[in-house]
């Protein structure tokens, strides 16, 4: 199974910080690797979709990059309503693996 | 509006069977990929099951396989998961996902709400 590793497991920062989350994938994935958030209690929500792409109605301070085997999420100025906890996902292969999660906090 | 209605959970003692539905509309349900995603409550998002567009094509992950079925009714629009030899730590909340896979993109673009399954004697 191809494992996913995200980093930071949690981060706390302030609203209108720059936020990056990266995600590395075992083995090349090429780009297709997801972006999800989950805010608590709720169903989990894409968010960047083949690596780059925004999902339709994410706001465009949302962006993802990367190829093979290293990716990023960053949130170009944090909002209050940015909690929640962010997931990558790997859709290269069977079984779809995600990463274990960050969890994001505003100070 | 899609919308992906999950129910069937509840409690059940190890080694029981509980059969999950998931309710689908909005969308021609027959064109798509579908997957069951579980999430012990507080803990990260696992892959359970994937199922393609006519039933045809049927995947499980290693800890499910021999024990969890899933399958769809297209005449129904529903998705199911029909779990047997239930253990402790299948104690989680179930979501369905709908994944417009091949014939787009591979992601999982709409989720239900979830339901909850509590294995407990």
């Amino acid at each position: 199974d191809i494992q996913m590793t995200q980093s930071p497991s949690s981060l706390s920062a302030s609203v209108g910080d720059r936020v990056t989350i990266t995600c590395r994938a075992s083995q090349s994935i090429s780009g297709s690797l997801n972006w999800y958030q989950q805010k608590p209690g709720k169903a989990p929500k894409v968010l960047i979709y083949a690596a780059s792409s925004l999902q339709s109605g994410v706001p465009s301070s949302f962006s993802g990059s990367g190829s093979g085997t290293d990716f990023t999420l960053t949130i170009s100025s944090l909002q209050p309503e940015d909690l929640a906890t962010y997931y990558c996902q790997q859709t290269y292969r069977l079984p779809y693996t995600f990463g274990q999660g960050t969890k994001l906090e505003i100070k | 509006e899609v919308q992906l209605v999950e129910s069937g959970g509840g409690l059940v003692q190890p080694g029981g069977s509980l059969r999950l539905s998931c309710a689908a509309s909005g969308f021609t349900f027959s064109n798509y990929w579908m997957h069951w995603v579980r999430q012990v409550p507080g803990k990260g998002l696992v892959w359970v099951s994937r199922i393609n567009s006519d039933g045809s094509s049927i995947s499980y992950a290693d800890s499910v396989r021999g024990r969890f079925t899933i399958s769809r009714d297209s005449a129904k629009n529903t998705l199911y998961l029909q779990m047997n030899s239930l253990r402790a730590e299948d104690t989680a909340v179930y979501y369905c996902a709908r994944d417009p896979c091949p014939n787009a993109v591979c992601v999982f673009d709409y989720w239900g709400q979830g339901t909850l399954v509590t294995v407990s004697s």
